[in-house]
């Protein structure tokens, strides 16, 4: 079974704080996202890559960038966290070559004070 | 741009209930799409896909048929079950020429809940 694993199930930071959310598969995937789900807006996609330290900006990229120096981890990153960033933070794998179903990982839910 | 549309939870139905969830989307072309469902605190799973218009997914006793004509992709079940209790995703994959992994484009999703 693919396994993607988050680093947090909860966490709570403090406005102003720098804020690095985890995520890593196990199934040799080439495609990495990052999502915040907020209700009634359904999944954003925040970033995404398809390969090791390539990044490209999602629907909504403002105030977050993402690192992936290994094929495996794929990390998003809040360089100045505020309390509109609180929010349920999921991130996802696939692939890739033609097969696009992507497999997600149990969520970070973050609260920023 | 490509947009996906639900219908708004939560709906609550008793077990043993007919359940529809409708999904409409807008895409250029034609998307494959997609139903994801979230389990309490859990992740997103792919519960089905279709691929081309006319396809039927299914899996675990839902269905949804791809209907170009209507732009349409409603989900549904014969027989809903507690366990069935859950968040329910719409989603279109939106190709991008210099991506091999394609994006998801969700809808806002619909809160099922099922009484004994």
């Amino acid at each position: 079974d693919v396994k993607v694993t988050q680093s947090s199930r909860y966490l709570v930071k403090r406005t102003g704080e720098k804020v690095f959310l985890e995520c890593v598969q196990d199934m040799d995937h080439e495609n990495m996202f990052w999502y915040r789900q907020d209700p009634g807006l359904g999944l954003r996609l925040i970033y995404f890559s398809y390969d090791v330290k390539m990044k490209e900006k999602g629907d909504i990229p403002e105030g977050y960038s993402v690192s992936r120096e290994k094929k495996e981890r794929f990390s998003l990153i809040l360089e100045s966290a505020s309390t509109n960033q609180t929010s349920m933070y999921l991130c996802a794998s696939s692939l890739g070559f033609g097969n696009y179903e992507q497999y997600f990982g149990p969520g970070t839910r973050l609260t920023v004070t | 741009g490509n947009s996906v549309t639900q219908m708004e939870g939560p709906v609550t139905l008793s077990e043993e209930a007919f359940l529809t969830i409708n999904c409409t989307y807008t895409a250029t072309g034609y998307p494959s799409l997609f139903w994801y469902v979230q389990y309490p605190g859990e992740g997103l799973q792919l519960l089905l896909k279709a691929t081309k218009a006319d396809d039927k997914g299914s899996n675990k006793g839902f269905e949804a048929t791809y209907r170009k004509e209507t732009t349409s992709f409603h989900l549904e079940k014969g027989s809903v079950q507690v366990s069935d209790s859950a968040v329910y995703f719409c989603a279109l994959l939106s190709g991008a020429p210099y991506n091999q992994g394609g994006k998801l484009i969700f809808g806002q999703g619909t809160e099922l809940s099922v009484k004994p």
